[in-house]
């Protein structure tokens, strides 16, 4: 099986814009979860998905958001950029629920 | 609140053994997942731990004792290979059941 796949995988962007990732999970797995990791704060969770409804969601301004599609494939959007938003973001699957979550590669974003 | 604890740094030698320990206070436990990260690159799933006891997979084994809120992760015979991140993470029971990351313990293997 592919596994996770993200894109872009890097992209620099000015503050005030926005911008859209996209994640492809692993076929057959119906949970997505999103997660921002910078190094001094690890990896934080942002929210999950699971067949198109957001199940959880984490403690992040109402910037940050997402959604599913009907294909398990997700996106999440970030606006009006700030600085601070610069870092690696990471997507993962897992087939349901409580599962072993299998991460992409992620996008590293850059925000000037 | 919730809060899960790891070493910040550690540093051993190659062919030597390393613990890497994991302390947890959640809302409710559904497991405990140990992840490897790579600089630069996303984690790798190593192992899930859900009733007390040692798993063994190679190398590698993790630790749990729920009564204490306690997991290690141990590495045995550690190669240059293993300096990484790694991370601990615990699900929560009920309708919390998303997944509450440790800051991470990165591991240097000196030669």
């Amino acid at each position: 099986k592919a596994g996770v796949t993200q894109t872009p995988r890097y992209l620099i962007k000015t503050r005030g814009q926005q911008v859209t990732l996209s994640c492809s999970p692993i076929s057959g797995h119906r949970s997505v979860s999103w997660y921002q990791q910078t190094p001094g704060q690890g990896l934080q969770f942002l929210f999950e998905y699971f067949s198109e409804t957001q199940r959880n969601k984490g403690n992040f301004p109402g910037r940050f958001s997402g959604r599913q599609f009907s294909n398990s494939r997700s996106e999440m959007n970030v606006s009006t950029l700030e600085l601070g938003d610069s870092a690696l973001y990471l997507c993962a699957s897992s087939p349901g629920d409580a599962d072993t979550q299998y991460f992409g590669p992620g996008t590293r974003l850059t925000v000037l | 609140g919730q809060n899960i604890d790891q070493p910040t740094e550690m540093t051993a030698t190659e062919g030597a053994i390393v613990q890497i320990n994991c302390t947890y206070q959640t809302s409710g436990f559904n497991g405990l997942f140990w992840y490897q990260q790579h600089a630069g690159e996303a984690p790798t799933f190593l192992s899930y731990n859900v009733l007390d006891g040692l798993e063994e997979k190679g190398r590698f084994s993790s630790f749990l004792s729920r009564s204490k809120g306690y997991s290690y992760l141990l590495l045995k015979e550690l190669q240059m290979k293993d300096s990484a991140s790694y991370l601990c993470a615990v699900i929560g029971a009920g309708n919390n059941r998303k997944l509450i990351w440790g800051l991470g313990t990165s591991l240097a293997v000196n030669p």
